[in-house]
């Protein structure tokens, strides 16, 4: 089964300022999805923003964006210009195109943002 | 709207009283997962179904049992919760297409006595 790490358990930011969230994971696969996913207190996970493996161009989603590094197996979550209904909880996941509908999550990086 | 409905919310039950949460989907979706979550705590699958075709996970206790009776819901059974199951319990859906998020309902965060 495929692994996903996030080595961040907490961050912390600014209000307003950028933060980047990391995530590895190992695979054999080439062609796969990733996720990122957030999970505000008492609230339900919502995507963020996906990234199809064989695009090279990162995805962007007004604030936030990724940084897709395949030969490394990394997916940064970059969030600029910071706003405190971003303090979440937020899970990076991983879909095979092979296995197709299991989700691999990583345990999970918690935002915090300061005014 | 399109969502993922889970019900109750919030259940409390006896330790080794049978218990079941259901999820209610109006996405159409084929895929529907069942995930338990701990606190802070990545969610941890224990099985799906696509379509009636049913998938469990290897480390899931024989104590969890699932039911699909229609596309549109599904079942979580707990035939005698421990307190180690007291815990968030998610649902969430999918097209089988791999470039297709997971979509979420509210969860229900079960309480054992």
């Amino acid at each position: 089964a495929q692994t996903v790490t996030q080595s961040q358990p907490e961050m912390s930011v600014q209000e307003a300022e950028t933060v980047t969230l990391s995530c590895t994971y190992d695979t054999s696969e080439s062609d796969y999805y990733l996720f990122w996913y957030k999970q505000p207190p008492s609230r339900q996970m919502i995507l963020v923003i996906r990234q199809e493996a064989y695009k090279q161009q990162n995805a962007t989603e007004n604030r936030f964006s990724v940084n897709f590094q395949k030969a490394a197996k990394s997916f940064s979550l970059k969030i600029s210009d910071s706003q405190l209904g971003d303090a979440a909880m937020y899970f990076c996941a991983y879909r095979s195109t092979n296995t197709g509908n299991q989700f691999y999550f990583g345990t999970g990086t918690s935002l915090t943002v300061i005014p | 709207d399109a969502m993922v409905i889970q019900n109750p919310r919030y259940q409390v039950t006896q330790f080794g009283k049978p218990v079941t949460l259901s999820c209610s989907q109006t996405l159409n979706h084929n895929v529907m997962y069942w995930y338990q979550q701990k606190s802070s705590q990545a969610p941890k699958l224990l099985f799906h179904y696509y379509d009636k075709d049913f998938n469990n996970e290897a480390d899931t206790p024989d104590n969890f049992q699932s039911r699909r009776p229609n596309t549109s819901f599904c079942f979580l059974d707990i035939r005698s919760p421990g307190l180690g199951d007291a815990a968030m319990y998610l649902c969430a859906t999918s097209r089988p297409i791999s470039y297709n998020e997971q979509f979420f309902g509210p969860g229900t965060r079960l309480t054992v006595l």
